[in-house]
């Protein structure tokens, strides 16, 4: 199957600094990619829709400016956790897709904020 | 109303055995798709099987098969000969189209359940 990279793996940062994850398709182009959210033990809640070339298209209740989406190229979307805090630590993971059904994922980044 | 149902929030299934896990969907768009995903505890979401609406035949990948009863907006997901290594979080998932203009396909998923494979 296709190759969706995701890095970093796991971060620990202070409370009031940002946080970029990178997603990469590494063996296909990608106009779209997606990030979600996941709690411990809970399922994956998509965050926003990664537009190559566009904005952004958020879900109902994230915050734009606090989760900053770039999709730069057609095989990198990032996504930068502005001022994170305690309550952005959390399971964020990406996919994309090489045509119109199967999304590939990353391998997730465990967000730790002190 | 949820898009996607599990019902079955833990499974436990002998080493060799199959196992079904349950999955119902909500949609009025005729043209949908369906998916199973396993989530070990590392974390990272590896595809499993994929179904179509308007597939006449059930999928199959390997050990994996799709029970697909469209009547019942059922999308069960069958493991046969069960391993040690299938012990995992299992989700179903949804795709609906979107029309966000890019061709976007947003996938929606299930609460997931846990499968046990004892030795």
């Amino acid at each position: 199957g296709a190759v969706v990279s995701q890095h970093p793996s796991r971060v620990i940062c202070k409370s009031g600094t940002s946080v970029k994850i990178e997603c990469r398709s590494l063996d296909f182009q990608a106009t779209t990619m997606f990030w979600y959210r996941q709690f411990p033990k809970k399922s994956l809640m998509l965050m926003a829709t990664s537009n190559e070339g566009s904005k952004a298209t958020y879900e109902q209740g994230v915050e734009k400016d606090k989760f900053l989406i770039n999709h730069a190229s057609l095989t990198l979307s990032t996504l930068t956790v502005t001022s994170a805090h305690p309550e952005d630590s959390s399971f964020y993971i990406c996919s994309a897709a090489p045509g119109k059904n199967i999304q590939y994922f990353g391998a997730g980044t465990r967000l730790s904020v002190l | 109303a949820q898009k996607i149902t599990q019902t079955q929030p833990g499974m436990f299934v002998q080493e060799k055995e199959a196992v079904t896990l349950d999955c119902t969907y909500d949609t009025s768009d005729p043209s949908y798709g369906l998916f199973w995903y396993k989530q070990p505890s590392s974390g990272e979401m590896i595809f499993l099987i994929y179904q179509g609406s308007y597939d006449q035949q059930n999928a199959t990948e390997g050990r994996y098969s799709l029970n697909f009863q469209k009547a019942r907006k059922s999308a069960n997901l069958v493991i046969s000969a069960s391993q040690l290594g299938d012990s995992a979080m299992y989700f179903c998932a949804m795709r609906e189209v979107t029309y966000s203009g890019a061709g976007s396909y947003q996938l929606t998923f299930g609460k997931g359940t846990k499968l046990s494979v004892i030795p």
